[in-house]
């Protein structure tokens, strides 16, 4: 098993442009998340989602549009970037009950 | 906003010594789980404890839980260079209905253990 793929795994962006980061599990897991990481901020939810088609935002949803058409990806939208979009992405997933998180191994994203 | 907040923010110590981070939180909780992230990795996830959970073991790693001061702390025993990484606790609020499970994370604990 592969667990969670994030790709890309680096990308620089100018102000304004647009891009989607991809998450894939192969682990049939019901739940999936997307956070962001910023030195001292610890993870901040972006968005989740608790089955296929079905999206909620989390604490800091500006800015990102998610989709979940299948149950093994989630895809992390930035229709208009800015500079505050800066930050290291995390896809998560997990299975129904009390389980922990399985992460991927992050999105490196730079807006210039 | 943080629910968690790890104590210290950095400990350095020697191998084959003892490390212990604290974790505070604010709300009632379902579970409390520890991660930990090596630079420029993902997140791995170490231990889980439930709120009717007092302590759990997991190797080297012992965890408690004490929901009256809404507090945990994770011990490492025996250090290693190896478990020189950053250390996250993060929770699962009560469920209310909406909360999926989600994990709100604390700032972490950068761990350095010198060979």
């Amino acid at each position: 098993n592969a667990g969670v793929t994030q790709t890309p795994k680096f990308r620089v962006l100018k102000t304004g442009q647009s891009m989607t980061l991809l998450c894939a599990q192969d682990m049939n897991h019901e739940y999936m998340y997307w956070y962001r990481q910023d030195p001292g901020m610890g993870l901040r939810l972006i968005h989740y989602s608790v089955g296929e088609g079905t999206t909620a935002k989390g604490e800091v949803p500006d800015g990102y549009n998610v989709s979940r058409l299948k149950k093994q990806n989630f895809l992390l939208g930035l229709e208009s970037a800015a500079p505050s979009q800066t930050s290291v992405y995390f896809c998560a997933s997990r299975k129904d009950g009390d389980y922990g998180y399985t992460f991927g191994s992050g999105t490196r994203l730079t807006v210039v | 906003s943080q629910q968690g907040e790890e104590d210290p923010q950095a400990l350095s110590i020697q191998e084959g010594e003892n490390a212990t981070m604290n974790c505070s939180y604010k709300t009632s909780i379902n579970n409390l789980q520890w991660y930990r992230q090596n630079s420029g990795r993902g997140l791995v996830h170490l231990i889980l404890i439930r709120s009717n959970e007092r302590e759990k073991h997991s190797g080297r790693l012992r965890v408690t839980l004490d929901t009256s001061k809404k507090s945990s702390s994770l011990l490492i025993t025996a250090s290693r260079a190896a478990d020189t990484a950053s250390y996250f606790c993060a929770t699962v609020t009560k469920a209310g209905g909406t909360s999926y499970g989600k994990l709100t994370f604390g700032q972490g604990t950068i761990l350095t253990v010198h060979p």
